[in-house]
């Protein structure tokens, strides 16, 4: 059971342009949202996040949008650069949980064409 | 400069052989875990720690244990019992908030192939 799920194995943005990876989730006990980013051969690392409570959060060129009524949120990358390419999971956690079991979904393989 | 390492990076196992996979962190982050990624999968919990001397299974143990007997340790062994073992193993650790915000701090990853 597959409870957060990114649908697009792969997108592909010319640079310049906006990315905008999308992620949907069915599980309505999750209350915060993470982006993460990994290279090949790498660990995971924090881009951003977002809790229930808000419906954005922005922090330069990296944008998250919540729709909490449908289940679904995004990822905004403007402008994409070249670097920008890797793999961008989505994943969620839980209300109550104090250490955070994160639910991840398969990922999304960004590649940003100079 | 603080952070997690995991070794061996890559590691070749025969059939029926248990392996040991290193996670230490000096970040003094109070909670370790354990994801395997496999293709399309994203990553799955294996086991997490929350304290030293306690751990709890995740969502695909079976086949696998822990141990966490000191903060800055959690390995991770795959058992011949691992049906699928061939897959990259991902360390992280989490800095106990009064709430968790779910930021986790991964490790490089150890590759391990079954031959």
């Amino acid at each position: 059971d597959q409870q957060v799920k990114q649908n697009s194995p792969s997108l592909s943005v010319q640079e310049g342009r906006i990315s905008i990876l999308n992620c949907d989730y069915t599980n309505s006990m999750f209350d915060y949202f993470l982006w993460y980013k990994k290279y090949p051969a790498e660990g995971p690392t924090f881009l951003i996040s977002i809790s229930s409570i808000k419906d954005k959060n922005e922090d330069g060129r990296f944008t998250v949008f919540l729709n909490k009524s449908a289940k679904h949120l995004s990822l905004h990358i403007v402008p994409s650069q070249p670097g920008d390419s890797a793999v961008y999971f989505c994943a969620a956690i839980a209300g109550g949980t104090s250490y955070g079991k994160l639910t991840f979904g398969q990922g999304t393989i960004l590649t940003v064409h100079p | 400069d603080g952070g997690i390492t995991q070794s061996p990076k890559y590691l070749f196992r025969k059939e029926g052989q248990n392996v040991t996979l290193s996670c230490e962190q000096n970040l003094n982050h109070d909670a370790m875990y354990w994801y395997r990624q496999d293709p399309g999968q994203g990553l799955r919990l294996i086991y997490y720690s929350q304290i030293v001397n306690d751990f709890q299974k995740g969502d695909i143990a079976e086949g696998y244990s822990v141990s966490r007997e000191k903060k800055e340790s959690f390995p991770l062994t795959v058992t011949s019992a691992q049906k699928n073992p061939t897959a990259f193993y991902l360390c992280a650790s989490m800095r106990r908030l009064g709430r968790s915000t779910g930021e986790l701090f991964f490790g490089e990853g150890s590759r391990l192939t079954v031959l």
